[in-house]
């Protein structure tokens, strides 16, 4: 089972860059996250989606899109990177919604410079 | 507001000694309870949950929380550590949002 596949693992941009991060899951859940790992802050809610065609805001929505078109894929973007959004971000789905435990993905390093 | 806090951002302990991590809650209601481990470059998984009932919960790879309401706590401990346990644990709660405390770093000396 592959369960949450995230790409790409590594990335460098420049300021002003834009880039989607791609999570993907086979596992059929209804609820998907992205979220935001930083040292001394834990796991921060970006956005996360309760079902296709769905989103919403987390605690830092701010410089990020979201789309979930396809059950099984919800995308992050950001349109003009910028330094502060250096951070791994991590993909997690669930059947339930967030009483279930949530299912990780490796993570995705970004550097923004 | 509702929060999770984890007051030990780093412990050291050595293999075969015994573990024990902190985490409080700060919610009005009794929420749903998480302990999850990360070991490097890795994403998080899951090693135990408590909804409610025994207060003493069994996760995998031996470790144990026990709740207590009246702490605001769901510690995690492990009788014997093994090596392979340095890793970061984060804890959870989730009332009607999932929130997580900032992390203790496990490393384990032989």
């Amino acid at each position: 089972n592959a369960g949450v596949t995230q790409t790409p693992k590594f990335r460098v941009l420049k300021t002003g860059q834009s880039m989607t991060l791609l999570c993907a899951q086979d596992m059929n859940h209804e609820y998907m996250y992205w979220y935001r790992q930083d040292p001394g802050m834990g796991l921060r809610l970006i956005h996360y989606s309760v079902g296709e065609g769905t989103t919403a805001k987390g605690e830092v929505p701010d410089g990020y899109n979201v789309s979930r078109l396809k059950k099984q894929n919800f995308l992050l973007g950001l349109e003009s990177a910028a330094p502060s959004q250096t951070s791994v971000y991590f993909c997690a789905s669930t059947s339930r919604g967030q009483y279930s435990p949530l299912h990780f993905g490796n993570g995705t390093r970004l550097t923004v410079t | 507001a509702q929060s999770v806090t984890q007051p030990d951002i780093h412990i050291t302990v050595s293999e075969g000694a015994s573990l024990e991590l902190r985490c409080n809650y700060s919610y009005g209601a009794t929420p749903y309870l998480f302990w999850y481990v990360q070991s490097p470059g890795q994403g998080l998984q899951l090693l135990l949950k408590y909804f409610s009932g025994d207060t003493l919960v069994q996760g995998i790879k031996g470790f144990e929380a026990e709740f207590k309401r009246s702490q605001s706590s769901f510690n995690l401990r492990k009788p014997s550590v093994h090596w392979s346990d340095a890793a970061e644990y984060f804890c959870a709660a989730n009332d009607y949002k999932l929130s997580f405390g900032a992390g203790t770093t496990v490393t384990v000396r032989a």
